[in-house]
């Protein structure tokens, strides 16, 4: 079954505790994105990969890091967690950035102490 | 500034009835458009999407219309069933490696 994976979908933490976000994809596709959905402001890009070894800035990049060392997996590092970057977050995954079918992982609910 | 706008957060329509879901943009540069629909708990899924070429798409019960020169464009969703109760996010792109913007999202909820 085509599908992206998210792990762990509920997690809550402390201020300033690293962690991770993984994200899998077994569709073979090259472009991988993170982005954040907070009441009132939708969802919102925080980094992107074209491909392997291939990242960049999103919308609102600031207290996050990503890798990209293998095509099918995507994960989202925040190094020092803060309360403001307690929300939704999604991993997607496409052929290509402008391709009709985006597919969405099932989301992590993250919150920061 | 955002760029993708969907004004009404919510909108309730009777079983049967028309849906018309709303979006409005400010960036010229946007050529291809997007519907997403998300159920609770779960990721957004895509609906349909639009080309800048194009000023009507239509897949099913659904359809999206474009309109370039007042930055528009809308779903509409005929007859509207209670399964379609989600909340709709639009999303716009453009050319190169841009991200994609999404719009804040409307709750559907169509009432039996």
């Amino acid at each position: 079954e085509a599908q992206v994976t998210q792990n762990p979908r509920y997690l809550i933490t402390v201020t300033g505790k690293k962690l991770t976000v993984t994200c899998s994809q077994n569709m073979n596709h090259e472009y991988m994105s993170w982005y954040r959905q907070d009441p009132g402001l939708g969802l919102r890009q925080i980094y992107y990969s074209m491909n392997v070894e291939v990242t960049d800035k999103g919308d609102v990049p600031e207290g996050y890091k990503v890798s990209r060392k293998e095509k099918r997996n995507f994960p989202l590092i925040l190094e020092s967690p803060s309360p403001n970057q307690t929300s939704l977050y999604f991993c997607a995954s496409s052929f290509g950035r402008k391709t009709d079918t985006q597919y969405f992982g099932p989301g992590t609910r993250l919150t920061v102490l | 500034d955002q760029q993708v706008k969907q004004n009404s957060p919510s909108l309730s329509v009777q079983e049967g009835r028309i849906s018309i879901l709303n979006c409005d943009y400010t960036n010229s540069m946007f050529d291809y458009f997007l519907w997403y629909k998300k159920y609770p708990a779960e990721g957004p899924t895509f609906l349909i999407s639009i080309s800048s070429i194009k000023d009507k798409n239509e897949d099913g019960r659904f359809t999206v219309f474009l309109n370039k020169s007042a930055k528009h464009l809308s779903l509409h969703i005929v007859p509207s069933q209670p399964g379609d109760s989600a909340v709709y996010f639009c999303a716009a792109s453009e050319g190169g490696n841009t991200p994609l913007v999404f719009g804040k999202g409307t709750r559907l909820s169509v009432i039996a």
